[in-house]
């Protein structure tokens, strides 16, 4: 089955720009979303088909993705984006919806 | 306004069973797919099982397959998943989860409810 793989925390300054990477073999082929969750919180669509924004998520995030590997990038990164961020492809070979593990963004 | 809420999780025994519920509202439910998405205490997300907006297509992680069924039932709003022979493995909090498409295999989830806890246990 295919296989996500997030690093699992990443930190990072108010301010900086902070890179969240998801890899899985050829993820370029695919459409990837990326969802936000905060402690005791549903998870919330931050970026879908690889780096478009929903309505109501600002411009500091954007997403892109080629060859073996899909970033989140959140510029400007502000204490209220502290949560933890999952990637997602839907894998067409296993007709199964597949999660990366999961990166704990720790604001300093 | 779009809600999802979900229902009928708790307290049960290994190898028994338990029916998780989800009542849509503020969209037309028939229009979507709908999936079910866990996730273990201190854990990640781990997607269950999808229904296309007719049922005709459905599918399940190979952890549940033979175990779980998921339903729906358009003219009362509603998604089910049926959980059979409970495993500890199991527990976790269950989200009903609407993607933007009629179709289960374009899994993009605008929508979570809030989940609703099941404990395998004995």
């Amino acid at each position: 089955s295919y296989v996500l793989t997030q690093p699992p925390s990443v930190s990072v300054a108010p301010g900086k720009t902070a890179r969240i990477t998801c890899g899985g073999n050829n993820i370029g082929s695919k459409s990837v979303h990326w969802y936000q969750q905060k402690p005791g919180q549903a998870p919330v669509l931050v970026i879908y088909y690889d780096s478009d924004r929903p309505s109501g998520i600002p411009e500091r995030f954007s997403g892109s993705n080629s060859g073996n590997t899909a970033t989140l990038t959140i510029s400007r990164v502000e204490a209220g984006d502290e949560a933890d961020y999952y990637c997602q492809v839907w894998d067409s070979s296993s007709d199964n919806v597949v999660f990366g593990g999961g990166t704990k963004l720790t604001v300093l | 306004e779009v809600q999802l809420v979900e229902s009928g999780g708790g307290l049960v025994q290994p190898g028994r069973s338990l029916r998780l519920s989800c009542a849509a509202s503020g969209f037309t439910f028939d229009d979507y797919a709908m999936h079910w998405v866990r996730q273990a205490p201190g854990k990640g997300l781990e997607w269950v099982s999808g229904i296309s907006w007719n049922s005709g297509s459905i599918g399940y992680a190979d952890s549940v397959k033979g175990r779980f069924t998921i339903s729906r039932d358009n003219a009362k709003n509603s998604l089910y998943l049926q959980m059979n022979s409970l495993r500890a493995e199991d527990t976790a909090l269950y989200y009903c989860a609407k993607p933007d498409s009629s179709s289960w295999d374009i899994p993009i989830f605008d929508y979570w409810g809030q989940g609703t806890l099941v404990t395998v246990s004995s």
